[in-house]
């Protein structure tokens, strides 16, 4: 398809366990983003990449937290020993062009619904 | 300490009026500002967009009016309709009139009525 896609959409997981979230941005896109989205709030920021480099990771709410684009296009988003506050909405987004060189959108994935019981 | 807010968590209208969706940002420095649109179990989908050096972007049915001054931001949707029944974000970046880091309002979810 021509649009972001991730996966899984949903992800049930037990407190304390390790899940990987994928994120396949829109072929040639060199900017990606990653969100997070709580209950009744907006997304939040975590994380951006420029091609396979991680310029911006600080809304990551803790070391728990990973991300990788190791090849400048896929991204998985990590989070390890899972605990309930780390149930939200994931959002990846991809943009064309580089962040802060004009303004572009940001299209977005579905997002994958993670709860963590 | 939330830089983008929208104060109106829900908002009814009948079809074929106007719908008015208003933002209310604290930071300065904030330079381009955006409203997405949320189906359920969907991700945003931009909408409409509008650069601080501007007041007014027209898109259609949809416009957003700027008023930097009073930091303030509206999206009017003339005529609504019930397709556009959805939860509406606005978001707002500083970087130099890019999206990088956008910063997100709660959202408000507008239900048009037929």
């Amino acid at each position: 398809g021509a649009g972001v896609s991730q996966s899984p959409r949903y992800k049930v997981a037990k407190r304390g366990q390790d899940v990987a979230l994928r994120c396949d941005p829109i072929s040639g896109h060199v900017s990606l983003f990653w969100y997070q989205q709580a209950l009744g709030q907006g997304p939040e920021f975590l994380t951006y990449f420029q091609n396979e480099a991680q310029l911006d990771k600080s809304g990551l709410p803790s070391d728990r937290f990973f991300a990788e684009r190791p090849e400048g296009s896929v991204s998985t988003l990590k989070i390890q020993r899972t605990q309930q506050e780390d149930s939200a909405v994931y959002l990846c987004a991809s943009m064309p062009g580089l962040a802060g060189w004009g303004g572009e959108t940001q299209y977005f994935g579905p997002g994958t619904r993670l709860l963590v019981l | 300490d939330q830089q983008v807010k929208q104060n109106s968590p829900s908002l009814s209208v009948q079809e074929g009026r106007i719908s008015i969706l208003n933002c209310d940002y604290t930071n300065s420095m904030f330079d381009y500002f955006l409203w997405y649109k949320k189906y359920p179990a969907e991700g945003p989908t931009f909408l409409i967009s509008i650069s601080s050096i501007k007041d007014k972007n027209e898109d259609g049915r949809f416009t957003v009016f700027l008023n930097k001054s009073a930091k303030h931001l509206s999206l009017h949707i003339v005529p609504s309709q019930p397709g556009d029944s959805a939860v509406y974000f606005c978001a707002a970046s500083a970087y130099g009139g890019s999206q990088g880091n956008l910063i997100f309002g709660k959202g408000t979810k507008l239900s048009v009525k037929p």
